[in-house]
């Protein structure tokens, strides 16, 4: 089966560094998407890895190791509005998104 | 319009009804998806299109159906609703060039 794990919930301090994990196993991979959701709110595109390595966007960077089927999401100068969901998910054979359930990142002062 | 749009946003129906939800898109994408978002649970894929016309099953589509009859609209009907469709059901799109996909506010759906 094809299955997609991350840590349930995790906490940091403001201005803090954070690393989300995320294990994937899937039928095909053709790329691993970020996404953040805000409660009660829609999901919001954060990066998309397809190759091995670092993609940096501002605060946020994204991982990817195909070997290990493994992706980690790393953020930075962490800010109060950063409190949200992280979901991660992958494009499997078939072009479908297979999605975690998402890691809830609750951000202290 | 800008984006997705989703109606309702919000609902309470008894079981055994029908109900449409409706999605619409002007960024004329090709792929359009309807996912159900349940607690700790992932999202989950209910139906989806690649193209107006087609309509392909996701993980879990019994109790639901769907249509394309042109690029910009994507209903989601329940025939007969159950309790077990109480969910948040979001409604997304993608270009095929990028397989990012936008998302629309979503639909609160509550079935008593």
């Amino acid at each position: 089966g094809q299955n997609i794990d991350q840590p349930t919930e995790m906490t940091a301090t403001e201005g803090a560094i954070v690393q989300i994990n995320c294990t994937y196993q899937t039928s095909g991979f053709n790329g691993l998407f970020w996404y953040q959701q805000h409660a009660g709110e829609a999901p919001t595109f954060l990066s998309y890895n397809v190759l091995d390595g670092l993609e940096e966007k501002g605060r946020f960077s994204s991982f990817l190791s195909r070997s290990k089927g493994y992706s980690y999401l790393l953020l930075k100068e962490l800010q109060m509005k950063d409190s949200a969901s992280y979901l991660c998910a992958v494009l499997d054979s078939n072009y479908q998104l297979i999605w975690g359930a998402g890691t809830k990142l609750i951000i202290k002062p | 319009i800008a984006g997705i749009t989703q109606a309702p946003t919000s609902q309470i129906l008894a079981a055994g009804r029908r109900m449409t939800l409706r999605c619409t898109q002007d960024m004329r994408h090709n792929a359009m998806y309807w996912y159900r978002q349940d607690l700790g649970l992932g999202l989950r894929l209910i139906h989806y299109s690649n193209t107006a016309g087609t309509t392909g099953k996701g993980e879990v589509p019994d109790g639901y159906s769907v249509s394309r009859a042109n690029t910009d609209d994507f209903p989601l009907t329940l025939a007969s609703a159950v309790p077990s469709q109480t969910s948040v059901y979001f409604c997304a799109s993608s270009d095929s060039s990028s397989n990012e996909q936008f998302f629309g506010p979503g639909t609160r759906l509550t079935v008593l």
